[in-house]
């Protein structure tokens, strides 16, 4: 059974900084692996979708990479903004079925 | 910016009785999914509805739930005989290709809570 880790649970920063959230798993056999974005009382926000045969994806500020082999993506968000305050979340798709295993998000802070 | 919309936005029941959430997805897309989030919890899947039909279910989605598209707009969860455990956010969403091919996107959420 695939399980999802977020390291750190939470996070709190000046606005400016660069900063990498982590995600890791347990069963490399992976179809995807997808990033989000969950601003409180909301629904979440897909930021990067990484097919399993990629990499890394980017998008503006944020550049997430993928490495199978170690079970482990990293969300990379550059010259963070208080805008950026929010939980991301990680979610992998596994095992046969398109069924997305989501962590429990890494809640950030970004102050001004 | 096309948004999936959910309704109601709070919906508060006494146990054993019967809810439906009601959620219009991006007009354009064809594959429909919910999700629930326990307080405090992580989010999980519940079940994907594609060509009026479900595609794929977790082991949460049990003969409590079902799921429908009336019409060509609306897509409904009901929860029969609720229980104080189906107390949590809801969330729709939908995709214009296959989960895990193209991004979902989501509603803001219907926060059910099981009196």
């Amino acid at each position: 059974k695939q399980e999802v880790t977020q390291i750190p649970a939470a996070l709190s920063v000046p606005e400016g900084e660069n900063l990498v959230l982590n995600c890791s798993f347990t069963d490399s056999a992976i179809y995807n692996l997808q990033w989000f974005r969950q601003d409180p009382g909301k629904g979440l926000t897909s930021l990067l979708l990484i097919q399993s045969s990629q990499r890394e994806q980017t998008s503006g500020r944020l550049n997430a990479s993928l490495d199978k082999s170690s079970g482990r993506s990293t969300l990379y968000i550059a010259a963070s903004q208080p805008g950026d305050s929010a939980t991301y979340l990680c979610a992998v798709t596994s095992g046969g079925s398109y069924i997305p295993t989501f962590g429990r998000g890494t809640s950030l802070i970004v102050h001004p | 910016e096309p948004e999936v919309t959910q309704t109601p936005s709070h919906q508060v029941t006494q146990m054993g009785q019967e809810v439906i959430l009601r959620c219009v997805p991006i007009s354009n897309h064809l594959y429909f999914y919910w999700y629930r989030q326990i307080l405090g919890q992580k989010v999980e899947f519940l079940v994907s509805f594609y060509n009026n039909e479900i595609s794929e279910k977790s082991e949460i989605f049990d003969d409590q739930f079902s799921v429908e598209r009336p019409d060509g707009s609306n897509f409904t969860l009901k929860i029969r005989s609720t229980k104080l455990e189906d107390s949590a956010m809801y969330f729709c969403a939908s995709s214009a290709g296959q989960m895990g091919n193209q991004p979902q996107h989501f509603g803001d959420g219907t926060r059910l809570s099981i009196l």
